[in-house]
């Protein structure tokens, strides 16, 4: 069965390391998100990607960014991890447009 | 600032009862609008979506109403069940998805 997946699952870094969180699917979509959640803000878009080497930036990007080598995977980067950034992190896939969004199982991440 | 606004932030109902929560926007170019519904520990799954040239969508217990001119949207779940304990979260798109901050649903048995 196609899945989208997310690793690590929880990671614990100190201010100002640099972070890399995966995310994998094989649903072979072109277009993937990454979203952060925090308790009273719902969802908010980082970046997006509408198919290999195309990136956007989201509402809340700054701190962040990401790329696309390939279709399955979009690789999201915090450049200096700031305790703001403190968060579960999912990444999400479509096959375009307003097409149905999948999501993975979420990364909680702890900046100290 | 947040392009949908979901109400309320949380609530409980017992079992069999009625859960509505209540969503608004402003930009006119959203022509999309799902809900989401995630349990605790796994990410937000699709769960019922509305496109603005129908007023209502049922599926099973979970109904959508639409009202297009007050740009308002609703999700109800009827006869609510233990299971449907979630957090629901309602959506508006126009080239992406802009959400809601979210309801937490608890069912009552």
């Amino acid at each position: 069965d196609a899945e989208i997946t997310q690793s690590p699952r929880h990671k614990i870094t100190e201010t100002g390391r640099q972070v890399t969180l995966a995310c994998h699917q094989t649903w072979n979509h072109n277009n993937m998100f990454w979203y952060r959640q925090d308790l009273g803000h719902g969802l908010r878009l980082i970046h997006y990607s509408y198919g290999v080497q195309d990136t956007n930036k989201g509402e809340v990007s700054d701190g962040y960014s990401v790329s696309r080598s390939n279709t399955e995977d979009l690789p999201l980067t915090l450049e200096s991890a700031a305790s703001s950034q403190t968060s579960v992190y999912f990444c999400a896939s479509a096959g375009g447009g307003t097409d149905t969004q999948y999501f993975g199982p979420g990364t909680r991440l702890t900046v100290l | 600032q947040q392009q949908v606004k979901q109400s309320p932030q949380s609530l409980i109902v017992q079992k069999g009862g009625i859960s509505i929560i209540n969503c608004a926007y402003e930009n006119t170019a959203f022509d999309y609008f799902p809900w989401y519904q995630q349990f605790p520990g796994k990410g937000p799954a699709l769960l019922i979506a509305i496109r603005p040239d129908v007023s209502e969508k049922k599926e099973g217990r979970f109904t959508i109403s639409f009202n297009k001119s007050a740009k308002q949207f609703s999700l109800h779940i009827m006869d609510s069940q233990p299971g449907d304990s979630a957090t629901y979260f309602c959506a508006a798109a126009d080239y992406k998805l802009s959400f809601g901050a979210g309801t937490t649903v608890t069912v009552r048995a």
